[in-house]
């Protein structure tokens, strides 16, 4: 158990729609990681969020969005899905910078898009 | 970012030491060597990190040559569990990670 929490574990849409996925970081880490992995792209880095400012963007979609709150919880966005959105997205969360960056995964939510 | 290269897998047996090198050539002063673990359907999970020579933790070691454009994690007695895919990832620690494409290990009986 890696200390990082992600809910929900799965979820079944249809094009379209708009889902949150939740993550809380290990107690005392000040950033948050998101991830994406599908089968055809292997894990694919989005955004990374430190003490509730953006950080660092990476391979995020204008349709997708995230913030990081107060209590350090951090929320993914995503809308108008498309089928090829389907994919495990995982949290990571580390102490941060400059205190090196091993991260720790969270579980991952398993987003199908129907 | 440096960019890294490693085999796309490897087969072993269990109870053999596998060694998993890593090539990095354009390797920044700042950077360090990350290995990361994957299981399917599992987030990584770190393994080791280090940034010159060697280092050694109850899971892996790594070796790191003087010019610092490669790496080599080491896994000893290897066992059936072992099976997964493995990261090697190059960066500032301030950086973001990015993943390659891994090299899967499968390890049989």
């Amino acid at each position: 158990d890696s200390g990082v929490t992600q809910t929900p574990k799965h979820l079944i849409t249809a094009t379209g729609q708009r889902v949150t996925l939740r993550c809380s970081p290990r107690s005392g880490d000040l950033s948050v990681y998101w991830y994406q992995q599908s089968l055809d792209q292997g894990l694919q880095f989005l955004i990374q969020y430190y003490n509730g400012e953006e950080r660092a963007k990476g391979n995020i979609l204008e349709r997708f969005s995230a913030q990081q709150f107060p209590d350090l919880h951090s929320e993914l966005n995503l809308s108008s899905l498309e089928l090829g959105d389907s994919a495990l997205y995982f949290c990571a969360s580390s102490v941060g910078p400059p205190n090196g960056n091993e991260q720790f995964f969270g579980p991952g939510t398993r987003l199908t898009v129907l | 970012l440096a960019k890294t290269t490693q085999p796309i897998s490897m087969d072993s047996y269990e109870g053999q030491e596998v060694n998993i090198t890593c090539s990095h050539n354009n390797i920044a002063t700042n950077d360090y060597i990350t290995w990361y673990q994957q299981f399917p359907s599992q987030g990584p999970r770190f393994i080791i990190q280090g940034y010159k020579t060697k280092v050694t933790n109850e899971v892996a070691s790594l070796f790191i040559p003087a010019d610092r454009k490669s790496s080599t994690l080491s896994l000893p007695r290897v066992s059936l569990s072992d099976t997964a895919v493995y990261y090697c990832l190059v960066g500032d620690i301030t950086d973001k990670l990015i993943f390659g494409t891994g090299t899967r290990l499968q390890v049989f009986p």
